[in-house]
């Protein structure tokens, strides 16, 4: 089955602590990106991926990193994590970045900086 | 990419159609109109695009105005499953795969 899988679901975690949060899919996509989803705010991409080492800032950059080393893989690392970083990440991937290929989304992750 | 606007809300009763609307007036000719859902704090899901011609899938119509300033996304039998945020995104090839979420339209399907 198609899908992006992300882990882990939920997550509590302390301001300062270094977490990954990962994301992978298995359709061979080339594009991959990340969102975070707060309330009043929408879903905002964070970083994007174009292939393989190819990274690039989207709207909400700051505190995040990501790499793509390989082409199904593409983590989300929040170095020193803020309780500002408390949201709904997504994780999402399509075949090309070209505006006629549809998105597939992750789950999610729901994560809290306490 | 164009903005889009969307009613807030809409409700649609349990077997019939659902036609939300969007206004894209400032959409370019290379822009694609494209929808998806959310249900309640799942993944957003892919329904549809267009970038001219009207198009069905199994799970809905897309209907584009001949200006392409506005379409409406039909689902055709509403089912309580269909009750969601409903987002409707123009992209562009210049968009670097972004997809520019607005505050959608809450759907609520009742029995």
């Amino acid at each position: 089955e198609a899908q992006v899988t992300q882990n882990p679901r939920y997550l509590i975690t302390v301001t300062g602590k270094k977490l990954t949060v990962t994301c992978s899919q298995n359709m061979n996509h080339e594009y991959m990106s990340w969102y975070r989803q707060d309330p009043g705010l929408g879903l905002r991409q964070i970083y994007y991926s174009m292939n393989v080492e190819v990274t690039d800032k989207g709207d909400v950059p700051e505190g995040y990193k990501v790499s793509r080393k390989e082409k199904r893989n593409f983590p989300l690392i929040l170095e020193s994590p803020s309780p500002n970083q408390t949201s709904l990440y997504f994780c999402a991937s399509s075949l090309l970045w070209t505006g006629n290929t549809e998105a597939f989304f992750g789950q999610g992750t729901r994560l809290t900086v306490v | 990419d164009a903005k889009t606007t969307q009613p807030t809300s809409m409700d649609c009763a349990e077997g019939r159609a659902a036609n939300l609307p969007c206004n894209h007036s400032t959409i370019s000719g290379n822009e694609y109109v494209y929808w998806y859902r959310q249900i309640h704090s799942q993944g957003p899901q892919y329904i549809i695009h267009g970038l001219k011609n009207n198009e069905t899938n199994e799970m809905a119509s897309l209907i584009i105005t001949e200006d392409r300033k506005s379409s409406t996304l039909i689902l055709p039998h509403a089912t309580l499953r269909d009750t969601a945020v409903y987002y409707c995104i123009v992209r562009g090839t210049d968009s670097w795969g972004k997809l520019q979420f607005g505050a959608g339209t809450q759907v609520v399907v009742t029995p």
